[in-house]
């Protein structure tokens, strides 16, 4: 299983873009990256998934480089709303036993 | 739709008592997962079920049994409740395996006094 290193915390400020990187040097072939978002006292909720290059949709982007060692979550924009714990998961579907690293609490100021 | 429900949303037990958190989906997922979450810390799988009567263990089973009887519920059930067992229960349930999209229940807030 890869294992992930993310920072622990980030302060930004709303209307900022907020980048979160995520390493997984020993990231497999079949890997695929997947990140989440939790508010206090709820459970987590998906975000992206992506394999290689750049995925976009409505809430975030994830850039992952060729060599797929890293990837980065870009939050647009931040408000006040998106102070959350976001989680970065890589593996592939029969990773049953993945389990949820600590995070990033990202904390947006007004 | 309601997605993955979890009951109670709180309960307090004494040690030693036992009992079973419901988990259920209506989303007809094969996938289903019980983690733990101690304050500050992220999420342990506890348990695992890739579908009806095959379960599997995770990184912290001890104290805990589950079942699953059909596609739809999946319980946890502690045996003898200990101080250690105080956390947040989440139930998550996906389509196929891991990696795919987890929806996650609102969890249950569990204390052992």
């Amino acid at each position: 299983l890869a294992k992930t290193t993310q920072p622990i915390s980030m302060d930004s400020y709303e209307g900022q873009e907020v980048n979160i990187t995520c390493s997984h040097n020993n990231i497999a072939t079949n890997d695929y990256i997947t990140w989440y978002q939790q508010f206090p006292s709820q459970g987590p909720r998906f975000i992206i998934q992506g394999y290689k290059t750049k995925v976009t949709n409505e809430v975030a982007s994830l850039f992952i480089p060729a060599d797929r060692k890293s990837s980065t979550l870009s939050l647009p924009r931040v408000s006040l709303s998106d102070t959350a714990v976001y989680y970065c998961l890589v593996g592939r579907s029969n990773d049953y036993k993945l389990s949820f690293g600590a995070g990033t609490t990202v904390t947006v100021r007004a | 739709n309601a997605g993955v429900t979890q009951t109670p949303k709180f309960q307090v037990l004494k040690t030693g008592q036992s009992m079973t958190l419901q988990c259920a989906q209506d989303m007809n997922h094969e996938y289903m997962s019980w983690y733990r979450q101690d304050p500050g810390m992220g999420l342990r799988l506890i348990h695992y079920s890739v579908g009806a009567g095959i379960t599997d263990q995770g990184e912290v089973p001890n104290g805990y049994n589950v079942s699953r009887s059909t596609t739809e519920d999946f319980p946890l059930r502690l045996l003898s409740a200990a101080p250690s067992q105080t956390s947040v229960y989440f139930c998550a349930s996906s389509y196929q395996g891991r990696t795919d999209t987890q929806y996650f229940g609102p969890g249950t807030r569990l204390t052992v006094l």
